[in-house]
């Protein structure tokens, strides 16, 4: 039964160029949910996806966008980068109904130069 | 909005010892979730074990447990028998489950935990 999983592992961008990470829940999950995990700091989330549809955000410009797709996998884009989204992206899935246990990826490092 | 505070920025134990480490957490809801997740090199987030604000009792798995004080708001994790593999950043986390949709997890700054063999 496969968890999580995230892609690319690390990637190196150039401020002001666009990214893309990428997630694919685990197995039987429906919902998606993305935390920047700045060096140091705990998780911060940014939005969760339910239905295709973005259902909660947090405080995140909107340079930082979603997709989630049929087969419940999830994409998050972050246009125009700064040095300061350099960060591990942590995605997470969960099931409903509201409440279950969150499970984590291995994260994406961003490193932006 | 909801806050989590983690006091130690590091802590350190001996094999085979105990160790307990704080958070603290301020809310104005009534019906939430309280977790502490670990964080090994590996950067995966772990689910650690969780808490049920309207349950009174304590949560425990295996060798973790935790001190739930609701009207202190404060919830901290106890490890027992202290192992090498236990070693990686511990952090406190928050799940309002007042309203539908609102399901995000606040964390706080997390601990450094290292295991002294």
């Amino acid at each position: 039964d496969a968890g999580v999983t995230q892609s690319p592992t690390h990637l190196i961008k150039t401020r002001g160029q666009q990214v893309t990470l990428r997630c694919s829940p685990k197995s039987g999950h429906d919902t998606v949910s993305w935390y920047q995990q700045a060096l140091g700091q705990g998780p911060q989330f940014i939005f969760q996806y339910y239905e295709e549809e973005e259902r909660q955000r947090g405080n995140f410009p909107d340079r930082f966008s979603g997709h989630q797709f049929p087969n419940y996998s999830s994409e998050l884009n972050v246009n125009a980068l700064l040095l300061g989204d350099s960060a591990l992206y942590l995605c997470a899935s969960s099931l409903e109904p509201r409440g279950s246990p969150l499970h984590f990826g291995n994260g994406t490092r961003l490193t932006v130069t | 909005a909801q806050t989590v505070t983690q006091s130690q920025p590091e802590m350190s134990v001996q094999e085979a010892e105990t160790v307990t480490l704080s958070c603290t957490y301020d809310t104005s809801e009534s019906d939430y979730y309280l977790f502490w997740y670990k964080q090994p090199p590996s950067r995966q987030m772990i689910l650690v074990i969780r808490q049920e604000a309207y349950k009174q009792q304590n949560a425990t798995e295996n060798r973790f447990s935790v001190n739930f004080q609701k009207a202190a708001k404060s919830f901290s994790l106890k490890i027992s028998d202290s192992q090498l593999g236990d070693a990686a950043m511990y952090f406190c986390a928050y799940r309002d489950l007042s309203n539908f949709g609102n399901e995000k997890l606040t964390f706080g700054t997390g601990t450094r935990l290292t295991i002294i063999p």
